[in-house]
Formats: structure tokens, sequence, C-alpha cells
């Protein structure tokens, strides 16, 4: 079965500094990580995934995660915060054609 | 393109009562997969669908119902509805090429309260 754990359920940042959420996975097979986010009140939006081509992945509104296979992580990173970026992130995994497992999530909070 | 609506978008329901939250999408996938999320939880995946016909249990299918007679809707049905059924619903889609790294795009949500 395949899992993820989310480091910190609630991130405070300033504006312009870095953004840094955990997330590290279980999986008994090669897996598919993805990361989404979720803005106040609406559904969750494709921020960026991993699927083998490249350990570094960019995604949209400058975030990027890296996947490192001996530490069984995807850590999702922003070099500059903004208001804009305050929303909740969810790590998820698939190991299959069909099935997410989404961790607990990540609230960031952006502060001026 | 629409991409996946819900309706309704906020819902109060007396211990006991019966609904259908409506899914529909208009992109053609043929998956599909109802979650709910409550506080700290994460998403939980409670029935999900591989095309019409076709419909299967997630983790958490007991108190739900679903059915799949075409492509595009995928409803949910509570029969008698509880406390613990008080969260938020969303529905998604997938296509599916068999490479599991498909992306699942998600409908607005359902806001649910059984009171």
């Amino acid at each position: 079965a395949q899992s993820v754990t989310q480091l910190g359920s609630h991130v405070s940042v300033s504006e312009g500094a870095l953004v840094l959420l955990r997330c590290n996975y279980s999986s008994s097979v090669p897996p598919y990580l993805f990361w989404y986010v979720q803005y106040p009140n609406q559904g969750l939006q494709l921020l960026l995934k991993y699927t083998s081509a490249a350990t570094l992945v960019k995604g949209i509104n400058g975030f990027e995660a890296e996947f490192k296979k001996s530490e069984t992580s995807f850590h999702l990173t922003k070099p500059s915060a903004h208001m804009s970026d305050a929303a909740e992130y969810f790590c998820a995994v698939s190991a299959s054609d069909y099935k997410l497992s989404f961790g607990a999530g990540t609230t960031v909070t952006v502060r001026a | 393109n629409a991409g996946v609506t819900q309706t309704p978008k906020f819902r109060i329901l007396k211990i006991g009562q019966s609904m259908t939250l409506q899914c529909t999408q208009d992109m053609n996938h043929n998956y599909m997969y109802w979650y709910r999320q409550d506080p700290g939880m994460g998403l939980k995946l409670i029935y999900y669908s591989v095309g019409a016909g076709i419909t299967d249990k997630g983790e958490v299918p007991n108190g739900y119902n679903v059915s799949r007679s075409t492509t595009e809707d995928f409803p949910l049905r509570l029969e008698l509805a509880a406390p613990s059924q008080t969260s938020v619903y969303f529905c998604a889609s997938s296509y599916s090429s068999g490479l599991g790294s498909n992306e699942q795009f998600f409908g607005p949500g359902t806001r649910l309260t059984v009171l």
C-alpha cells in the first residue's frame, strides 16, 4: 500500500521568504507523486507531479519539488513567498492507474 | 469546458434524511471519484468508477452509494444521513492512459452538515 506523511500541519512564512513543505512517501513500487493546492472554499488544483522523467519537477506559480528516492521524500519549495500562496497544500502518491492517497495537508500562512 | 461541476454547493440535512450529490464532468474522462475531506485528515476516497456501469468501494464507503450510468455523471447517494457524514465532498475525474501518472481534476465541493 502507498501512503504519504506531511510534516507540519501549519507553516507560517514572511512574504519574500522561502516556502518549504515536507512530504515523505511509502510505496512498495516506484511511485507517482503529486502536489495539489487548495485555496479557500475551492477544489484542489494540481501544482506539479513526478512521473520518473526528472527528479526535479517544476510546477505552476514558481513551485518546484525534488524526488529523493534515498530519503523517500518529495518536498515542495518556492524561493520567495507571495501573499497569494496562502492556501492548503496536499501531497499525494499513486502506484496504480487511478488511486491517489493524500497526506493530511499543510496550511500555509503568509505574513506581510 | 466547465470541467467538473458539483451541486449543491451547500446543504443542511436532518438525521435520517436522504440526498444525492450530483457530479458531472465534460472532459470525457473515464475515471471518476468521490472523496470526503475532514479537517486535518486530508481526502479519503469513498467510491470510484473506471467507466460507465462500473463502480467500486474506496476507503470509507459505509453509508454511501453510487451509480455510473453515463460517462459524464457520477452521483453520490446518502440514504440515512448521520452526523458523522458532516464533511466537504469532492468529486474528481481523470483520464486513464495505463501509466498511473494522470492528474485528477476536482470539482468545487459540496459542504454538507447533518444535524
